[in-house]
């Protein structure tokens, strides 16, 4: 198993420009997570999945928007980049989560995005 | 409104000996806590976790010990080693009222853990 990928590694985007960022698990997993961490900061959570077709906001949602048309895949869109949105990029995913116990969530190695 | 909080950036530590990783919470619809750890140009790897029901959940080298009433968490490595040395961030599960979780975590803002030979 790959586990979870992420496509680009880099990218330096132009303010308004837009772009997606790529996110593929093969484990089967129902959840799916796209984080963000800013320098020195803990990761925060920007959308999530519960499965195909079901997506909802996280803590830092505003310039992003999601999709999630099949359970592999979980793309990260940016519309209109801003300076604000220089961070590195985190796509997670896990198997579903029960309020008895804790499912890892495993990630990919990340997008670090530069807006100038 | 930091809810998770890691107030030690980074903490050096001599191979062999303890390594006590603090973290501290405020929010109590935290039903499980976590440990990641992080290399550089990589995607964080869980370590371990406890349930807020518990205090202590052991894994190896790694304890993870659980106060509620303080609202204190802290991860120990005994003995450290060197491959230790990485970013370990605290994370807490939220439950909605209803007891779901969707699995959203919320993460301190992590400590560099250097393991000296």
């Amino acid at each position: 198993n790959a586990g979870v990928t992420q496509t680009p590694k880099f990218r330096i985007l132009k303010i308004g420009q837009s772009m997606t960022l790529q996110c593929t698990q093969d484990m089967n997993h129902n959840y799916m997570y796209w984080y963000r961490q800013d320098p020195g900061m803990g990761l925060k959570l920007i959308y999530y999945s519960v499965g195909a077709g079901i997506t909802d906001k996280g803590e830092v949602p505003n310039g992003y928007n999601v999709s999630r048309s099949t359970t592999e895949d979980f793309p990260l869109r940016l519309e209109l980049a801003a300076p604000s949105q220089t961070s590195v990029y985190f796509c997670a995913s896990s198997p579903h989560q029960s309020g008895s116990s804790y499912n890892e969530q495993f990630f990919g190695p990340g997008t670090r995005l530069t807006v100038l | 409104d930091q809810q998770v909080k890691q107030n030690s950036p980074s903490l050096s530590v001599q191979e062999g000996r303890i390594s006590i990783l603090n973290c501290d919470y405020t929010n109590s619809m935290f039903d499980y806590f976590l440990w990641y750890k992080k290399y550089p140009a990589e995607g964080p790897t869980f370590l371990i976790s406890i349930s807020s029901i518990k205090d202590k959940n052991e894994d190896g080298r790694f304890t993870v010990f659980l106060n509620k009433s303080a609202k204190h968490l802290s991860l120990h490595i005994v003995p450290s080693q060197p491959g230790d040395s990485a970013v370990y961030f605290c994370a807490a599960r939220r439950v909605n009222a209803g007891g779901t979780s969707y699995g959203k975590l919320t993460f301190g803002q992590g400590t560099i853990l250097t393991v000296h030979p």
